[in-house]
């Protein structure tokens, strides 16, 4: 079974408007943490917000935001105010506990375009 | 800034050649990782070290991959022979320690072709 979900392969946004992207999650551990990470065509991976499974805040980092709900193991990014440069790939992956070694399990990813 | 290093940027090779991937990771981090993505997929881990230790390389094809950190400090994959199937970007990431709250931080990748 998939552990991490992004049902959105693609998306077309207009330059400033917000986007969500969606993720899903799925654990047994009630230790995790969950991270959006974005890949520009060149290929490095960019790390952008963090959310604990235990932290009672949505997380928020300038124009990201991580709307995060627990009991639906959700953890949404939001994008305030696109802009050109946010087109890249977007990945949703999460950390559970010492058991698996605290490995990042990763989704397939969003394809994030921005129009102007 | 610190960050991770990756050489080389791109390889393109020829099957049943060996190549070689080195990754100098952030200072100081103990945990270290090698990923291998193809294209429009999540990366997949392959081995994950912590210090000079394979804590989990159940994902590495053992009989044509290989990777050691020695000294605890940097790393290298090889792969030998290359296979059509080995095309792919990897990628090398480092954190700090091994826990639920700790982000990896990524080198640039190898892009590698096999042809």
């Amino acid at each position: 079974a998939q552990k991490i979900t992004q049902t959105q392969p693609g998306m077309f946004v207009q330059e400033k408007e917000a986007v969500t992207l969606d993720c899903t999650y799925d654990t047994s551990d009630p230790s995790y943490g969950l991270f959006w990470y974005k890949q520009p065509s060149s290929g490095e991976m960019i790390f952008l917000i963090y959310q604990g499974s235990y932290d009672q805040q949505n997380a928020t980092e300038g124009r990201y935001s991580l709307n995060f709900q627990k009991a639906r193991k959700s953890a949404n990014l939001v994008i305030s105010a696109s802009q050109l440069g946010d087109s890249a790939m977007y990945f949703c992956a999460m950390r559970e506990g010492q058991d698996s070694n605290y490995q990042l399990i990763w989704g397939a990813g969003t394809k994030l375009i921005i129009k102007p | 800034e610190a960050e991770v290093a990756q050489s080389p940027r791109y390889k393109i090779t020829e099957k049943s050649q060996a190549v070689a991937f080195w990754c100098d990771p952030i200072s100081g981090h103990a945990t270290l990782y090698w990923y291998r993505q193809i294209l429009g997929q999540g990366p997949e881990l392959l081995v994950q070290f912590q210090d000079e230790s394979v804590v989990d390389d159940s994902q590495l094809p053992k009989d044509r991959f290989s990777a050691e950190r020695l000294k605890g400090v940097d790393s290298t994959l090889k792969i030998q022979p290359a296979e059509l199937g080995d095309s792919a970007m990897y990628l090398c990431a480092s954190s700090f320690r091994q826990a639920r709250t700790e982000e990896a931080f990524f080198g640039q990748g190898t892009r590698l072709t096999v042809v």
